[in-house]
């Protein structure tokens, strides 16, 4: 069955420690992304990458680190540099030359 | 620079009755347009997609969107309304000529519920 998965669904924190969200797919696509979600706000780019070890800042970028060792996975590291790192994080994967992305289904981080 | 409006946070409308979620878009480049569905604590469900084609696009449950260059407007409709349509709707904007991996634009979203 294809599709993104991002683990875990719901993630807790304690002010200062560094995070890692998990995002995997399997639909052989080339390019990954990470959006940030804040109540009644749009989605905002954190991170994304074209291609295996490489990765480019979105808009939002300070605060996070990524990789990309594997096609299938793009982790995001929340540090403890995020000054306001509760929300809802989103991965999204796109295909090749076309413009679609496809989402996975989230993960909510809290700090406490 | 490309944006998206949405120009209603909260929409309401009754179970069997028509539906219009607004969007205005803003774009240098030949857009392409999206609309995304996002129930609560999920993620975001691909609606339908504009891009160059038809003018008018037909997406999944019944949903249809219209692009009016002219208005530069991506207008969201539906027949009837389901209790099960009730969710958060996104208008998105992804310019073709960036030179970026397809970077989306998002707007801030419109809030759909469907009463009885």
């Amino acid at each position: 069955d294809g599709g993104i998965t991002q683990s875990p669904k719901y993630l807790f924190r304690k002010e200062g420690q560094n995070v890692t969200l998990s995002c995997e797919q399997n639909l052989n696509h080339d390019a990954m992304y990470w959006y940030r979600q804040d109540p009644g706000q749009g989605l905002r780019l954190i991170y994304y990458s074209q291609i295996v070890n490489d990765f480019q800042k979105g808009d939002i970028a300070e605060g996070y680190s990524v990789s990309r060792e594997k096609k299938e996975s793009f982790p995001l590291t929340v540090t403890s540099a995020q000054k306001n790192p509760t929300a809802f994080y989103l991965c999204a994967s796109r295909s090749g030359a076309r413009d679609t992305q496809y989402f996975g289904p989230g993960t909510r981080l809290t700090v406490l | 620079a490309q944006s998206v409006t949405q120009l209603d946070s909260h929409v309401s409308v009754s179970e069997g009755t028509p539906v219009l979620l607004r969007c205005n878009y803003s774009s240098s480049y030949s857009p392409s347009l999206f609309w995304y569905v996002q129930h609560p604590n999920k993620g975001l469900q691909l609606l339908l997609k504009y891009t160059s084609a038809a003018t008018l696009v037909k997406g999944i449950n019944g949903f249809e969107a219209e692009f009016k260059k002219s208005e530069t407007s991506f207008h969201l409709t539906k027949p009837s309304a389901h209790m099960s349509d009730a969710a958060e709707y996104f208008c998105v904007v992804s310019e073709k000529n960036t030179g970026t991996a397809s970077k989306l634009t998002f707007g801030t979203g419109t809030r759909l519920q469907v009463t009885l």
